[in-house]
């Protein structure tokens, strides 16, 4: 499976949007890009995935580059509650016992 | 709608002890997974179940064991619990590999080997 790269933790101010990025210079014609975010030690939680094209659902938008080398997963207007460790997982199309999770990104949204 | 529902949240253990963690979902999924989670670490695979009556390894699986009698069910048990054990334990459902979708997880177990 196809390894990612994030950095370990990231800044934003509320109402501002953040931007995570994500490199998977590695990634197969098959995997996907997913996003999943873990708020505090609960369970993580789903938020978006794509294999090539951007998406945008209504808690983030992704954007792939052409390459599929890397990714960003945009939060449009970041909230408090928005502080978490967000993950970035490449993995084959529907595969989710595949799902590896690295160390994730810690994303601290500040007042 | 509950989701996935994780049981029990907490327990402390000796070292030695066995027990048994129950895993149910309601949303009716093929696919059932079990993950731990050490400190500064990512969740990491234990066991996994494509559907009733199957149950594969994961990336971690020793010395723990896992049944899926029912749809709805993943228990995972630990028959001699060691104080390496010590983890948070999350469970997470999905729809088979025919539908690319998510994976819902439950809110964890937090169990301590003593």
């Amino acid at each position: 499976d196809a390894k990612t790269t994030q950095p370990p933790s990231m800044d934003c101010a509320e109402g501002r949007a953040a931007n995570l990025p994500c490199n998977h210079s590695t990634i197969s014609g098959n995997e996907y890009v997913y996003w999943y975010r873990q708020i505090h030690s609960q369970g993580p939680q789903y938020i978006i995935h794509g294999l090539k094209n951007n998406e945008t659902n209504e808690m983030a938008s992704l954007i792939i580059t052409e390459d599929r080398k890397s990714s960003t997963l945009i939060l449009p207007h970041a909230t408090l509650r928005d502080t978490a460790v967000y993950y970035c997982i490449v993995s084959p199309g529907g595969s989710n016992y595949k799902l590896t999770f690295g160390k994730g990104t810690l994303l601290t949204v500040n007042p | 709608n509950a989701g996935v529902t994780q049981t029990p949240k907490f327990r402390v253990l000796k070292t030695g002890q066995s027990m048994t963690l129950l895993c149910a979902q309601d949303m009716n999924h093929e696919y059932m997974y079990w993950y731990r989670q050490d400190p500064g670490m990512g969740l990491r695979l234990i066991h996994y179940s494509v559907g009733e009556g199957t149950t594969a390894k994961g990336e971690v699986p020793d010395g723990y064991n896992v049944s899926r009698l029912k749809k709805q069910n993943f228990l995972l048990g630990l028959e001699s619990a060691a104080p390496s054990q010590t983890s948070v334990y999350f469970c997470a459902s999905s729809y088979s590999e025919r539908m690319n979708t998510e994976a819902f997880f439950g809110q964890g177990t937090r169990l301590t080997v003593v």
